[in-house]
């Protein structure tokens, strides 16, 4: 079956410009995460949608970034004004959270690589 | 000081050996723990997961957590070339929660 897509998978741009990020998630999953990859760097959380509930948005570093996930499904990371340090691998993630105990599995896609020049 | 602490290496071993990854934390909240392997270029994939303390194994790998201590292990037995990536330990204090991963340790397995 189909996993998890982003689109682009490279993305160039010049610093200022605003960049959209997309995510495909797997169909029926409910939780979708955004995190970001620096170079040789861990996963940095960004901000993670459940079903119906407000968005957890505490991870994102300023208010130039901003997501959105419409019907439930496919969601897009905006990034406005975008600067050099903004350069990371972006990826996705989703769920099929089913309650205290369970097994809640994360199913990645390859990411976006940005690249502010 | 960051919440999740992994070296990051690269941890070089030759193949057959066992590889010893750990990660240590800092937040006594934390009772979901993974492992994430990532091949360059790829997004993670789980590996291993463990409810609170206790070991888990599942065919080469064996993860451990102790909680008293705020420390988790995955061992790697028979260790082959294919498992060179980058592992990453995450954890989460309650299901359906944010994932906070470590830096991720490369590792190297030399034929």
């Amino acid at each position: 079956g189909a996993g998890v897509s982003q689109s682009p998978s490279n993305k160039v741009t010049e610093k200022g410009k605003d960049v959209e990020l997309r995510c495909d998630p797997i169909s029926g999953h409910t939780a979708l995460y955004w995190y970001r990859q620096s170079l040789g760097q861990g996963l940095e959380f960004l901000i993670y949608f459940q079903g119906n509930s407000a968005p957890d948005k505490s991870g994102l570093p300023s208010d130039r970034f901003s997501a959105e996930r419409t019907g439930g499904s496919v969601s897009t990371l905006t990034i406005q004004r975008t600067q050099q340090e903004d350069s990371a691998v972006y990826l996705c993630a989703s769920s099929l959270v089913r309650g205290e105990g369970t097994n809640e599995k994360l199913f990645f896609g390859s990411g976006t690589q940005l690249s502010v020049l | 000081q960051k919440e999740v602490e992994q070296d990051p290496g690269p941890l070089s071993v030759p193949e057959g050996a066992i590889v010893s990854l750990n990660c240590t934390y800092s937040n006594s909240a934390f009772q979901y723990f993974m492992w994430y392997r990532q091949y360059s270029r790829k997004g993670p994939e789980l590996l291993m997961y463990t409810y609170s303390s206790g070991n888990k194994e599942d065919g080469r790998f064996t993860a451990q957590v102790d909680k008293s201590s705020k420390y988790i292990s995955l061992f790697i037995r028979d260790s082959q070339p294919s498992d060179s990536a980058t592992y990453l330990c995450a954890m989460s204090k309650a299901a359906g929660n944010k994932l906070t991963f470590g830096g991720g340790t490369r590792v190297l397995v030399k034929p």
